[in-house]
Parts: C-alpha cells; sequence; structure tokens
C-alpha cells in the first residue's frame, strides 16, 4: 500500500504571493488532517477534512484554507504570504477518527 | 483544553543505554488517546504505538516499551539496549474523544542522540 504523498516537497515562495500544497492520502483512508511544524512552535494543528467536510479546526488565519476532494486527495492554500509562515507542512490520513494517523514527508515552505 | 509536555528537550546517550522519554498530558475528556511518534531527519513522522485511555496495561514491542500511568498522567516510552539508528526526534501526542474527529495535540519533542 502506498503511503501518504505530499507535494511538492520543497517550495520558496515570496511575501505576499499565496501557495497550494497537495496531499495524497493512503488508499482507504478519508481523514486528512493538515500540521505545520517551526522550531519555534513545534507542531501545531491546522485543519482535518473528512469525506470532503472540514471536521476539525485548528487555531489559525484566515489565509490558511483547505479543501478535501471526492477521492479524498486534500490541498491546502496561504495566500498573503507572510515570513512566519516559513514552516514544515505536514499532511496525515487516517482510516476514521480517533485511529493511527500516518503522515507525509512534508512540504517545506521558505518565504523569502 | 488538552496540553502535552515533554520536558526533556534534548537527550544523549551512548549506544547499548537504556533511555526513558518522559511525556505528561493534561485533559478533561474521560475517553483520549495517546501516541508517540518519531521523526527522523527525513522529516516524516512514524507511528510507533496508539493506546486508549481505557487500557492501562504496558506495552513492549522488541526494544520498545511504554509505560502508562493515569494516575500521574503520564505516558513514558523506553528504549532498551539503543541504537545509533534511534536517533530521532521523538513526539508523545493526544487525541479526545470529545473532539469531532481527527486532532492531535503534540508535545515539543524530545531530540535523542544515541552516540556509537
Amino acid at each position: 500500500k502506498a503511503g501518504v504523498t505530499q507535494t511538492p516537497r520543497y517550495l520558496i515562495k515570496t511575501r505576499g504571493q499565496q501557495v497550494t500544497l497537495s496531499c495524497s492520502p493512503i488508499s482507504g483512508h478519508r481523514s486528512v488532517s493538515w500540521y505545520q511544524q517551526t522550531p519555534g512552535q513545534g507542531l501545531q494543528f491546522l485543519f482535518e477534512y473528512f469525506s470532503e467536510t472540514q471536521r476539525n479546526k485548528g487555531n489559525f488565519p484566515g489565509r490558511f484554507s483547505g479543501r478535501q476532494f471526492s477521492n479524498s486527495r486534500s490541498e491546502m492554500n496561504v495566500s498573503t504570504l507572510e515570513l512566519g509562515d516559513s514552516a514544515l507542512y505536514l499532511c496525515a490520513s487516517s482510516e476514521v477518527r480517533d485511529t493511527e494517523a500516518f503522515f507525509g514527508q512534508g512540504t517545506r515552505l521558505t518565504v523569502v | 483544553a488538552q496540553k502535552v509536555t515533554q520536558a526533556q528537550t534534548e537527550i544523549s546517550v551512548v549506544e547499548k543505554e537504556d533511555v526513558t522519554l518522559d511525556c505528561v498530558y493534561e485533559t478533561r475528556d474521560t475517553t483520549y488517546y495517546l501516541f508517540w511518534y518519531k521523526q527522523p531527519p527525513s522529516g516524516e513522522l512514524v507511528f510507533l504505538i496508539r493506546r486508549n485511555s481505557f487500557d492501562e496495561q504496558n506495552e513492549i514491542s522488541g526494544r520498545y516499551s511504554w509505560n502508562f500511568q493515569k494516575s500521574t498522567s503520564s505516558f513514558n516510552f523506553t528504549i532498551t539496549a539503543s541504537q545509533v539508528v534511534d536517533s530521532a526526534v521523538y513526539f508523545c501526542a493526544l487525541s479526545e474523544r470529545g473532539n469531532a474527529g481527527n486532532m492531535l495535540t503534540f508535545g515539543g519533542g524530545t531530540r535523542l542522540m544515541v552516540k556509537p
């Protein structure tokens, strides 16, 4: 079974731009969650999608948004990038709720 | 609100030593789930274990063992006879049943360095 796939692996963007990150979950998994990892704040939950609906949302500004498609693939979008958005963005997929989450290798975003 | 604390930010041991990584959690939910993940330099979080709040049995998997104590809100992780390949950042995480779905609250992580 293929694991969680995130694309791209690395991105460099300029302040003010927007960016879209993609995540393909493990086949059969309907829950996709996104996390931001920074040296200062650690791992923080962004949001979770299940069957194309946002089920949970973390404490992030509205510039961070996401969506999930009917095939469970998910995208997250960050608009008006700020330097502080530089981070490793991790996607996780789960079969159902409260089960183990399997993570992708992440997308490392650098905002300059 | 839920919280996970990993007081040890960095631990350095010599190969073959035993090492314990501490995890203390806070939650008001009576049903919750605890996890440990390993993050090697590649960045991917690797799932190690999941434990629900009603199962306080300790678990052993090869050189890894976990000690869950509800009385002290702790879920500690021990690596026996550590190896260089165990070098990584280890995260403890909590998920509350009261949340609508899957939402992990992570501790700050413990960086383990195993020297040959």
